[in-house]
């Protein structure tokens, strides 16, 4: 049930935009998203839930396509900071944890 | 200090030894989980507690085992470790389980590295 994470790894400049797609065999009925530094704990950026809306955090936005049973992270105008291993975690159903892919790592050059 | 706390935060042991890794949070949080992280899986979790005296198996419980006696507390113990075993582990605690809401946010402690020779 783990779900697939695309690109594995991506290379940007500062100020380029990406995109992380976090795709799932079975309908989802959530998304979350972390973002995990080197050396460091995963934090939290968003939920996205089933019928729910495009969601933003600064300049890094997700959307949730239930046709798809895909969720995309949106990284506009990346800066340094950006650099990371961005994990979508997914849920079935309402009352399961959530099992995390295998990440996708940014890193972002100046 | 506030939050949730990992120790150690650097192991070593030999293969056959019991390992007890500590998680401690200061929040009240209803939720605790256990997860190791290899490169290439991802995040894997291990167990899960949601609430004092209620642990359930995650995706790879085999070869760990949990308590949670008191709700700010929830170590994870290698009974008899293995090199398989060799990884980071992490805790983390939500204030409530289902996937659905915000309060179901996960906060990660800062990770133990276990070696395993």
């Amino acid at each position: 049930q783990q779900p697939v994470q695309s690109p594995q790894a991506v290379i940007l400049r500062e100020g380029e935009d990406a995109v992380i797609n976090c795709s799932s065999s079975k309908a989802l009925y959530s998304v979350h998203w972390y973002r995990q530094k080197h050396g460091e704990a995963p934090v939290f950026l968003m939920i996205l839930l089933k019928g729910g809306e495009q969601k933003g955090h600064d300049k890094i936005s997700a959307s949730f396509n239930e046709k798809k049973q895909q969720s995309s992270l949106y990284l506009t105008a990346s800066q340094l900071s950006y650099s990371g291993t961005y994990f979508c975690g997914t849920a079935l159903i309402y009352g399961q944890n959530f099992v995390f892919g295998p990440g996708t790592r940014l890193s972002v050059l100046p | 200090d506030a939050g949730i706390t990992q120790s150690p935060r650097y192991k070593i042991t030999e293969t056959g030894r019991q390992v007890t890794l500590m998680c401690h949070q200061t929040w009240s949080h209803s939720y605790m989980f256990w997860y190791r992280q290899d490169l290439g899986h991802g995040l894997r979790l291990i167990y899960y507690s949601a609430a004092a005296d209620i642990t359930d198996k995650g995706e790879v419980p085999d070869g760990y085992v949990v308590s949670r006696s008191k709700t700010e507390n929830f170590p994870l113990t290698l009974e008899s470790a293995t090199r398989s075993q060799t990884s980071v582990y992490f805790c983390a605690s939500s204030e409530s389980g289902g996937g659905a809401h915000s309060t179901d946010t996960q906060y990660f402690g800062p990770g133990t590295r276990l070696t395993v020779l």
